[in-house]
């Protein structure tokens, strides 16, 4: 079965662009999570989907958006970029459901290396 | 305070000894904790998680729960130079697992 993927891998921008990355999760998931990793902050919950509803958002700005499509492919968008959003942004998959996120195991994408200048 | 929390390290063992990783959480709702490794440079990887009180093992590997206590503890055993990375903990919070900072493995040939 194959993992999570996330594209782009990398990508450069500037102050004041926006960026929008995308993740697909392992086949049969539906909870798609995304987190932003950053050195001195670790890892922060910035949203998770479920069927195309977001059950969850994190403190962060309104400048960070995210959707899910029916296929249970995420993309999530910042605009306005400031320096500060130089991370590295990951993206889980779990099966989801009811449940949560109790016994049901999250499984991270490569991530998308993103750097503001 | 931090709901979870680990010790950053690094905590430094020789080749074939057990590295014992601990996390201590604050949030009672809590019911299941993931540990995850994480090699620099590279995305978490699961280890494994643990919903119940007591042990659980996965080959090299134990993980411990106790709720009571609040705290969540992983022992590698026959601990390899390969195993050097940062290790995270991560409990659920409503909808969203929340990690600790990690704690940093480095393994000593």
């Amino acid at each position: 079965k194959a993992g999570v993927t996330q594209t782009p891998r990398y990508l450069i921008k500037t102050r004041g662009q926006q960026v929008t990355l995308s993740c697909s999760p392992i086949s049969g998931h539906r909870s798609v999570s995304w987190y932003q990793q950053t050195p001195g902050q670790g890892l922060q919950f910035l949203f998770e989907y479920f069927s195309e509803t977001q059950r969850n958002k994190g403190n962060f700005p309104g400048r960070f958006s995210g959707r899910q499509f029916s296929n249970s492919r995420s993309e999530m968008n910042v605009s306005t970029l400031e320096l500060g959003d130089s991370a590295l942004y990951l993206c889980a998959s779990s099966l989801g459901g009811t449940g949560g996120f109790v016994n049901n195991e999250q499984f991270f994408g490569p991530g998308t290396r993103l750097t503001v200048l | 305070q931090k709901e979870v929390e680990q010790n950053s390290g690094p905590l430094s063992v020789p080749e074939g000894a057990i590295a014992s990783l601990n996390c201590t959480y604050s949030d009672r709702g809590s019911q299941s904790f993931f540990w995850y490794r994480q090699y620099s440079g590279k995305s978490p990887e699961l280890i494994m998680f643990i919903y119940s009180n007591g042990d659980k093992e996965d080959g090299r590997f134990t993980a411990q729960l106790n709720k009571a206590s609040q705290y969540v503890s992983l022992l590698i055993r026959d601990s390899q130079p390969s195993d050097s990375a940062t290790y995270l903990c991560a409990g659920t919070g409503f909808q969203k697992l929340v990690f600790g900072t990690g704690t940093r493995l480095l393994v000593s040939p």
